[in-house]
């Protein structure tokens, strides 16, 4: 069965600092998909990103980055710069095939303070 | 993509009574996924609702408690039957994408549910 760990329940920074949210999965599928999704305090899920367990190239879009690793089995996010816009719950989730429903982690709360 | 919209975005209802949740979806998808997040918890699957198909519930959830409708490939509904706080919940519903979007999970904007 899939699992996704989120070991860092809540974050606080002061902004600017860079921060960097853990996930790790457990699976037993050679082909699986990652997600991150942002959950601001009005409650609707904001997509971030998907991955591939075939495509472990980080990818970087403006201040997020995200570090795909299959040797470690973690797919950790890291905002440079942090804002308080980024005050949220970030939740990491898996499917083990395309169509399926996701797994979600825990989630990892930040708050970015002025 | 997909474009979900949920409604009621929120309620607040009364205990003992039922609420009906409905999803609509812009384009026509073979499964529909309800999800509950109770306060500062992560998301659970409920069901995954098939249309032409009874859904299938996850361990936990039954199908008298929450009954789900699915009459056609663009809509669903949830019902919460009656209700105590302990269902006080965000529900959400999500659908994957078609096409090139099929590995995407689409999620509506969620119902806050506060039961009284």
């Amino acid at each position: 069965a899939q699992k996704v760990t989120q070991a860092q329940t809540e974050i606080s920074v002061v902004e600017k600092e860079d921060v960097t949210l853990d996930c790790v999965y457990e699976t037993r599928d050679t082909t699986y998909y990652l997600f991150w999704y942002k959950q601001p305090p009005s409650g609707e899920l904001v997509f971030l990103i998907r991955r591939n367990s075939f495509d472990e190239q980080n990818e970087i879009s403006g201040r997020y980055s995200w570090n795909f690793q299959k040797s470690t089995s973690s797919f950790n996010f890291t905002i440079t710069a942090s804002q308080v816009v980024d005050s949220a719950v970030y939740f990491c989730a898996s499917a083990n095939q395309a169509g399926t429903a996701l797994i979600f982690g825990k989630g990892t709360t930040l708050s970015v303070s002025s | 993509s997909a474009v979900i919209s949920q409604k009621p975005s929120r309620d607040i209802c009364q205990r003992g009574t039922s609420l009906t949740i409905q999803c609509q979806v812009d384009s026509q998808v073979t499964m529909m996924f309800w999800y509950r997040q109770q306060p500062g918890q992560s998301l659970t699957l409920i069901a995954t609702a098939n249309q032409g198909s009874e859904a299938t519930y996850e361990s936990g959830f039954v199908i008298d408690k929450f009954p789900i409708s699915r009459p056609n490939l663009t809509f669903s509904t949830l019902t919460v039957s009656n209700m105590s706080p302990e269902d006080s919940s965000i529900y959400l519903c999500s659908v994957n994408g078609q096409g090139r979007w099929h590995t995407e999970a689409f999620f509506g904007q969620g119902t806050r549910l506060t039961v009284v």
